[in-house]
C-alpha cells in the first residue's frame, strides 16, 4: 500500500518568514495529492490540491509543488502569519472513477512566533 | 458548521461501556468515512462507507462496529474499549463522482477510556 512520510514533524518560524513541509510517496500511481490545516481543537480542513498533471499551484501565499519522477511534493508558505499556527498533513492517493482513499502522513505542527 | 456534525464533543467511558459516536452530513456527499486521530500518528482510517455500503475495513479490531443506515447517517458503536482506544475520532465524508471534492471533516469526538 501507499506509505507517506512527511517533514519536519515540527517548524518553528518568524511572522513573515517562509514555512517549506515536505512529503514523499511510496505508490508512484498516486495521482492525488491534498494538504489539510488542523487548527487547535478544530477539524482538518482542506486547504490545497494538486493533481499529477501539473508541477505547482498556486493559492495568494500557498502554493504546492510536485515532483513524480522523485515522488515527492511540498506545501510553501510564504510571509507566515501567526494565524498559519497549525498542523499540516499532507496525503497521496490513487484518484480513480471518482474515487480515492488518501494516505495522510504523520503532519507538521507549524508554529508561527509574532 | 461545514456540513459535518458529530456527537457528541467529548466522551469519557469505561472499559465496559457501550457507547456510540454518531456523524450527520447535510452535504449532499455519497461516502463517509472514520478515522481515528492519535498524538503523533497519522490519520488512521478505520471504516469506508460508499453508497452506503461499507468498502474497507482497515483490519480494525471487533470492539469497534461502524452503520450507515443512510447516505447522510454515520455510527460508530463502541464496547469494551481499551485505554489505548482513547483518541479523537473524526468523520468525513466526500463525493465520489468523475471529480471528487476533497474530504470534508466533523470536528470529532474526544472519546478518554478510563
Amino acid at each position: 500500500g501507499e506509505n507517506v512520510e512527511q517533514h519536519p514533524s515540527t517548524l518553528s518560524v518568524q511572522e513573515g518568514d517562509s514555512a517549506v513541509i515536505k512529503c514523499t510517496y511510496s505508490d508512484s500511481a498516486s495521482n492525488y495529492f491534498p494538504w489539510y490545516k488542523q487548527e487547535l481543537g478544530k477539524r482538518p480542513q482542506l486547504i490545497i490540491d494538486i493533481r499529477s498533471n501539473v508541477g505547482e499551484k498556486k493559492d495568494q501565499r500557498i502554493a504546492v509543488t510536485l515532483n513524480k519522477t522523485a515522488k515527492h511534493f511540498s506545501l510553501h508558505i510564504t510571509e507566515t502569519q501567526p494565524e498559519d499556527s497549525a498542523v499540516y498533513f499532507c496525503a497521496a492517493s490513487i484518484e480513480a472513477g471518482g474515487s480515492y482513499i488518501p494516505t495522510f502522513g504523520r503532519g507538521t505542527s507549524l508554529i508561527v512566533h509574532p | 458548521e461545514t456540513g459535518v456534525t458529530q456527537t457528541p464533543r467529548h466522551l469519557v467511558m469505561g472499559m465496559t461501556n457501550k457507547k456510540s459516536l454518531k456523524c450527520e452530513q447535510h452535504l449532499g456527499h455519497n461516502a463517509m468515512y472514520w478515522y481515528k486521530q492519535s498524538a503523533k500518528k497519522p490519520l488512521e482510517l478505520m471504516f469506508v462507507y460508499s453508497l452506503e455500503e461499507r468498502v474497507e475495513n482497515n483490519s480494525v479490531p471487533s470492539r469497534f462496529s461502524p452503520e450507515c443506515p443512510n447516505s447522510s447517517h454515520l455510527f460508530l458503536h463502541l464496547h469494551t474499549l481499551q485505554p489505548e482506544d482513547s483518541a479523537l475520532y473524526l468523520c468525513a465524508s466526500s463525493q465520489e463522482s468523475n471529480r471528487p471534492y476533497g474530504y470534508t471533516f466533523g470536528s470529532g469526538t474526544r472519546l478518554t477510556v478510563v
